[in-house]
């Protein structure tokens, strides 16, 4: 079946720009998480939602940062007025169950930004 | 705070031999660590998992070893081959909740041939 896609794979963007990044997480999944990998580094937690809530944000590492997931399927987090350090490859993930044993997350194949 | 970290940034390896990847946590209370595999230009990919409760868990090729009294998390994977070339990660997670997960900074496994 079908796994977590994202899109674009690939963003470019000036300085200054807004951007959008989507999340398209497995069907039926309840929970999907944001995820941003510096180069060389492990990637790290941004924000979470159950179904369309969001119920952690602590992550997002200014107000710039917004996610959304309206319809409790697909995602997008979108950066406002991009900032050079915001370059990174942006992971989505989701799990099928809202808690309970194990609770695998699925990642996507990330879009990777580069603010220029 | 919490932090999962590894030894070692790279590990060069001869095809066919085992490969052993560290990793040290700072958290005494975490009780799930999971290993992940990073090809390029792919996201993480599930290999092994362990509970605190336990201190080794088998799997196809790969063996996951537990020090609690140590902090350590240990990756072995037997008679190594080019597909495994990529980035490891080690990481913790709560387990019976739908909790973010914290990753170390990973080691990178490169395969002689």
């Amino acid at each position: 079946g079908a796994g977590v896609s994202q899109s674009p794979r690939y963003k470019v963007a000036k300085r200054g720009q807004d951007v959008a990044l989507r999340c398209d997480p497995i069907s039926g999944h309840v929970s999907l998480f944001w995820y941003q990998q510096a180069l060389g580094q492990g990637p790290e937690f941004l924000t979470y939602f159950q179904n369309e809530a969001q119920l952690d944000k602590s992550g997002l590492p200014s107000d710039r940062f917004f996610a959304e997931r309206p319809e409790g399927s697909v995602s997008t987090l979108k950066i406002q007025r991009t900032q050079q350090e915001d370059s990174a490859v942006y992971l989505c993930a989701s799990s099928l169950a809202a808690g309970g044993p194990r609770n695998e997350q699925f990642f996507g194949p990330g879009t990777r930004l580069t603010v220029l | 705070g919490e932090s999962v970290g590894l030894h070692l940034p790279t590990l060069s390896v001869q095809e066919g031999d085992n490969s052993i990847i560290n990793c040290a946590y700072s958290n005494s209370a975490s009780d799930y660590f999971i290993w992940y595999k990073q090809e390029s230009g792919k996201g993480p990919q599930f290999i092994i998992d362990i509970r605190s409760n336990m201190d080794k868990r088998q799997g196809q090729r790969v063996t996951v070893l537990l020090n609690k009294t140590v902090k350590h998390l240990s990756l072995q994977i037997a008679a190594t081959q080019p597909g495994d070339s990529a980035v490891y990660f080690c990481a913790e997670k709560g387990y019976s909740s739908a909790s973010k997960i914290i990753f170390g900074s990973g080691t990178r496994l490169s395969i002689r041939p």
